[in-house]
């Protein structure tokens, strides 16, 4: 079985410009979970989607936004990008609602921004 | 404001020595979970500890919850290069979010 598959791997964007990041999470899985990890750091909370509504939001400006498919994929976007977002992209699932039963991570996509 | 405390922040050790990760915090959290992350790759979880007390075993890995919810540790027996990495622990942290600590970043020289 295919595990959290996320795209692009990596990408180098210009300060303003937009971004898009797309996650596919296991099959079956409906929750889907979004997570930004700068160099040296844990990751940080930013969007969870639970069939389709989001059910929590971090700490992040309104230029992150996100949603989710009927098929359960999700997107990430950022708008007017700046140089402090540049970071690792992860995405998670899991089978349940619940956040207790821990989640199954992708490799993540690396954003640069220059 | 949720915050979970890792320490320590690096350790270099030898083969076969064992070592203990602590992560702490002020606030009680209804579950903690470790994820162990190697570059360029996203956290793989480890364990669940959901009961004030618990002790789970896997393998050469011990994980505990303190009593109050609050803290919990991580000790590995008998270290090998292949347990060199990234541990985070994390705290279900309400609104369906974890909440991470910083990690300690292990190295276990052969």
């Amino acid at each position: 079985d295919a595990g959290v598959t996320q795209s692009p791997t990596h990408l180098i964007k210009t300060r303003g410009q937009q971004v898009t990041l797309r996650c596919s999470p296991i099959s079956g899985h409906k929750s889907v979970s979004w997570y930004q990890q700068v160099l040296g750091q844990g990751p940080q909370f930013i969007f969870q989607y639970y069939e389709k509504e989001e059910r929590g939001r971090g700490n992040f400006p309104d230029r992150f936004s996100a949603r989710q498919f009927p098929n359960y994929s999700s997107e990430l976007n950022v708008n007017a990008l700046l140089l402090g977002d540049s970071a690792l992209y992860l995405c998670a699932s899991s089978n349940r609602g619940s956040v207790s039963y821990g989640y199954t991570f992708g490799s993540g996509t690396r954003l640069t921004v220059v | 404001t949720q915050l979970l405390e890792q320490s320590p922040q690096f350790l270099s050790i030898q083969e076969g020595e064992n070592l203990t990760v602590y992560c702490n915090s002020s606030s009680v959290f209804s579950s903690l979970q470790w994820y162990r992350q190697e570059p360029g790759e996203g956290p793989v979880l480890l364990v669940t500890v959901v009961t004030g007390g618990e002790v789970k075993k896997l393998k050469r890995l011990t994980f505990q919850f303190g009593d109050a919810r609050k803290d919990s540790s991580l000790h590995i027996t008998a270290a090998q290069p292949g347990d060199t990495g990234l541990y985070l622990c994390a705290g279900e942290g309400g609104s369906e979010k974890l909440v991470f600590g910083k990690g300690t970043k292990l190295t276990v020289n052969p």
